[in-house]
């Protein structure tokens, strides 16, 4: 067990440029969930995949972005045309789905920190 | 809707001194209740956990937490903290995972426990 790795730690990038995140959940895992942590907030969900298939999205994941995981392994998180709003931490969850461990608890990754000039 | 309220937002405390940071949820069918304590510039870490069974759940770094289904509450409590324990303190609700759920964590805002020497 690694745990969840999140590429890269930090991303510093004006405003209007696009960004990528990735996520590599731990091995075996087929569950994996997308948050946003803004200074002093708890993490906020924003999308949720099973495998592949991406099953559910919050309202707070605007049209800008957009997340994959197209075999079922890694995943990526895109903000196109970035806004000083969407400053914050990205982090990363995964827990197991199989029979009997699918209430396991959610392993967090560290995040990538984004920072919108 | 389901939430998650942390009524404190700083807890300053002096070392070996007891703590309780307060948790009260809202929902309408049962969840399941976690704390994850988070560390700067870091992912969340699950201190603890009820899913089930005995009331009482204790973490292996002396936490402790009891839910209390009558006040809708999951406080955490330590009876003499250290200098290490300072850190930011997550309460999470999560319902079973099926009949659509995803089993995804909705988070409180967090308490920041400032532990002084």
């Amino acid at each position: 067990d690694t745990g969840v790795s999140q590429d890269p730690r930090h991303k510093i990038t004006k405003r209007g440029q696009n960004v990528t995140f990735r996520c590599d959940p731990i091995s075996e895992h087929n569950r994996l969930y997308w948050y946003r942590q803004t200074l002093g907030q708890g993490p906020e969900f924003l999308t949720y995949f099973q495998n592949e298939a991406q099953l559910e999205k919050s309202r707070l994941l605007s049209d800008r972005f957009s997340a994959e995981r197209p075999k079922g392994s890694f995943s990526t998180l895109e903000i196109q045309r970035t806004e000083q709003g969407d400053s914050a931490m990205y982090l990363c969850a995964s827990s197991p789905g199989r029979a009997g461990r699918r209430n396991s608890p959610l392993h967090f990754g560290n995040g990538t920190r984004l920072t919108v000039t | 809707a389901q939430s998650v309220t942390q009524l404190d937002s700083q807890v300053p405390v002096f070392e070996e001194a007891p703590v309780e940071l307060r948790c009260n949820y809202s929902s309408s069918v049962s969840v399941y209740l976690f704390w994850y304590v988070q560390y700067p510039n870091q992912g969340l870490q699950l201190l603890l956990k009820y899913l089930s069974g005995s009331t009482l759940v204790e973490s292996i770094n002396g936490f402790e937490a009891e839910f209390n289904k009558s006040q809708t509450s999951f406080h955490l409590r330590k009876p003499s903290v250290h200098i290490s324990d300072t850190a930011e303190y997550f309460c999470a609700v999560r319902f079973p995972h099926g009949s659509g759920n995803t089993g995804k964590l909705i988070f409180g805002q967090g308490t920041t426990l400032q532990v002084k020497p």
